[in-house]
Parts: C-alpha cells; sequence; structure tokens
C-alpha cells in the first residue's frame, strides 16, 4: 500500500486532455513539493514535472502540474499514443522518507 | 553526457549479501544528493535510501534499515548501496539517481532528475 494514491488506470482519446491524482497528507504532499515520473515498460523513470508545476528542459509544455492541500495533479493535453506509459508522483515524507505513489497506467484509446 | 551506471546486481540466496555500485559521469557528483529506488516485478517505484553530498546524512526506508547501508566515495564519482540479510521481498530492479532536496520556506522539495538504466537483484 503506497502512501500517496493514485488511480491504477486512466484513459482517454488521442488529442484528448487527461488528468492523474495523487492524494496523500498534511505530512507529505500537504507541506512539500510534489514532482511527476513518467515510464515506459523495461526502462527508467523520467521526470516530467518538479516542485509542483515546473517542467525540465525538453519536458513539452502539453504536460501541467498542480497541487491543492495534500492531493496533487497532472494533467496531459493533446494526448498522443506514444503518452502511453506509467505515471507517478513523489514527495518527501515527514517520517523523514521520499514516498512515491503507487503508479498509474495510462491508455491512449 | 550526464550518465549513471549501476553494476553489483545477481542472483543471492535469502540471507546473502550484495553491493551495488553506481559510477556518475558527466556533471559534478560531489554537488548532488544521491538516491538508491528500486521496483519489483510488476510494482511501482519504491525508495530505499538517500544520501546529502558528504556522506553526512543518510535516510531509509522503514523495510531496509538494518540491513542496507548507502555510501559514497566522492573521489571515484560512486555510490554505493550495501544490502545484507536479503529478503526475497528484496527482489527488484535497483536504480541508482541524482536528486535534489532541500528546504524552501519550511517546504521540502525532493526529485530526481537523472535515473540510471538499473540493475536487477534476485533473491531466490
Amino acid at each position: 500500500q503506497s502512501v500517496l494514491t493514485q488511480p491504477p488506470s486512466v484513459s482517454a482519446a488521442p488529442g484528448q486532455k487527461v488528468t492523474i491524482s495523487c492524494s496523500g497528507s498534511s505530512s507529505n504532499i500537504g507541506n512539500n513539493y510534489v514532482s511527476w515520473y513518467q515510464q515506459f515498460p523495461g526502462t527508467a523513470p523520467k521526470l516530467l514535472i518538479y516542485d509542483n508545476n515546473k517542467r525540465p528542459s525538453g519536458i513539452p509544455d502539453r504536460f501541467s502540474g498542480s497541487k491543492s492541500g495534500t492531493s496533487a495533479t497532472l494533467g496531459i493535453t493533446g494526448l498522443q499514443t506514444g503518452d502511453e506509459a506509467d505515471y507517478y508522483c513523489g514527495t518527501w515524507d515527514s517520517s523523514l522518507s521520499a514516498v512515491f505513489g503507487g503508479g498509474t497506467k495510462l491508455t491512449v484509446l | 553526457e550526464v550518465q549513471l551506471v549501476e553494476s553489483g546486481g545477481g542472483l543471492v540466496q535469502p540471507g546473502g549479501s550484495l553491493r551495488l555500485s553506481c559510477v556518475a559521469s558527466g556533471f559534478t557528483f560531489s554537488t548532488y544528493w544521491m538516491s538508491w529506488v528500486r521496483q519489483a516485478p510488476g510494482k511501482g517505484l519504491e525508495w530505499v535510501a538517500n544520501i546529502n553530498q558528504d556522506g553526512s546524512e543518510k535516510y531509509y526506508v522503514d523495510s531496509v534499515k538494518g540491513r542496507f547501508t548507502i555510501s559514497r566515495d566522492n573521489a571515484k564519482n560512486s555510490l554505493y548501496l550495501q544490502m545484507n540479510s536479503l529478503r526475497a521481498e528484496d527482489t527488484a530492479v535497483y536504480y541508482c539517481a541524482r536528486t535534489f532536496r532541500g528546504v524552501i520556506y519550511y517546504s521540502y522539495y525532493y526529485y530526481i532528475d537523472v535515473w540510471g538504466k538499473g540493475t536487477t537483484v534476485t533473491v531466490s
């Protein structure tokens, strides 16, 4: 059971928008910054969003992040088949540990 | 090119030990926090441990405390994970990761911007 809760799967059609939620508590998301990662099967994760809503160089602005209270959201617009992957949220917890969500599998129908 | 290359994984019996290594290149290793993150077969990401720039701060997930030790050698641009008393549930791909960790206005930031390709540990 992960400390951060994500939906196991989401789906949407090409060109549409999808959001992935990440729910935590005051000991993690509520008081700290959130990051998001994309992982394709058999490969290492890739940083998509850090500090709640910042994109590293090279990440298209189709990807966005937001945070409200103890939850965070990853948004992806203009969905492409190449966006099919697993997505993870992560943050620091007051228990002095890093924590990740359980992951969300995105299917582009 | 910024790169992290892990090694040292393999098959080990329960109760055994392994030492993972990670060699960094393309950046000033000594100025970054570093982490180990693992992923069990078919499962999600699990943070294992991290270490600050000079090795004076180390943090571990509860399930490995007392069994695993993270360390680094900045002269060799290397990160290590000594794993003792291994259990079947430690079976996973272990990733070495360049990490950002700090505090801004009482809020922690923690994120990983560079990942290695991973090394596989199988305990059986």
